[in-house]
């Protein structure tokens, strides 16, 4: 069955550390993975997808399919990080995602 | 640009009251849509999916059924409510090509 996992559901970092946000996934196929990102008060938004291999607001995601794993990583944490991530899975052709349980990250000064 | 609309953004109901949920979509033909319910700690569970008008797949039986009546416009509704259904109900919508989704602003239902 289709699973993504995060183990994590609170991450505190000062400012300016790195921070490293875990997802694991489990899938039959090639996975196709996204990070969402919601900041207080605003609604839920997408942040990375791997298929671009970007970097957004100074995170990146590699997928590894050896470890099974899609962490986000960002090298220096700012207050303005503070938030709830999802990791999300496409689980089938039409696009339906199936989202981690979520890490909220809270940066302090 | 597309955009995607929810409402009401609040609502109180009592149980065994209807429940009807709208969310709309512009700048965007035939979306894929979607329904979910975000709870603290266990992430978003999808509800419904709909790749076109009057097509609706449920995710998960329960007390809640969704309507697709026009290509944009994707309804969440309940005939009784039960407190169990009290959450943050999101709709989503994404292109027929790229899979990653777009959410709107969300629903708070309290059922009392």
């Amino acid at each position: 069955a289709q699973r993504v996992t995060q183990p994590e559901k609170l991450l505190s970092v000062f400012k300016g550390a790195p921070v490293e946000l875990k997802c694991n996934y489990s899938y039959s196929g090639s996975p196709e993975l996204f990070w969402y990102v919601q900041y207080s008060r605003q609604r839920l938004q997408l942040l990375l997808r791997h298929i671009s291999r970007e970097s957004i607001k100074g995170f990146t995601a590699d997928l590894n399919k050896g470890e099974t794993s899609f962490h986000l990583k960002k090298p220096f944490a700012q207050e303005e990080d503070s938030a709830m991530y999802y990791c999300a899975l496409v689980t089938d052709s039409w696009g339906k995602l199936q989202f981690g349980a979520g890490t909220q990250v809270v940066v302090t000064p | 640009s597309q955009t995607i609309h929810q409402w009401p953004a609040t609502l109180v109901q009592p149980v065994g009251s209807p429940l009807s949920l709208e969310c709309t979509v512009e700048g965007t033909s035939n979306p894929n849509l979607y329904w979910y319910r975000q709870a603290a700690g266990r992430g978003l569970q999808l509800l419904f999916y709909s790749v076109g008008i009057g097509q609706i797949s449920s995710e998960v039986p329960q007390n809640l059924s969704a309507s697709r009546p026009q290509d944009r416009q994707f309804i969440l509704s309940s005939k009784k409510l039960l407190l169990s259904d009290s959450g943050f109900y999101l709709c989503a919508w994404s292109g027929l090509v790229r899979h990653e989704q777009y959410f709107g602003p969300g629903t708070r239902l309290t059922v009392t």
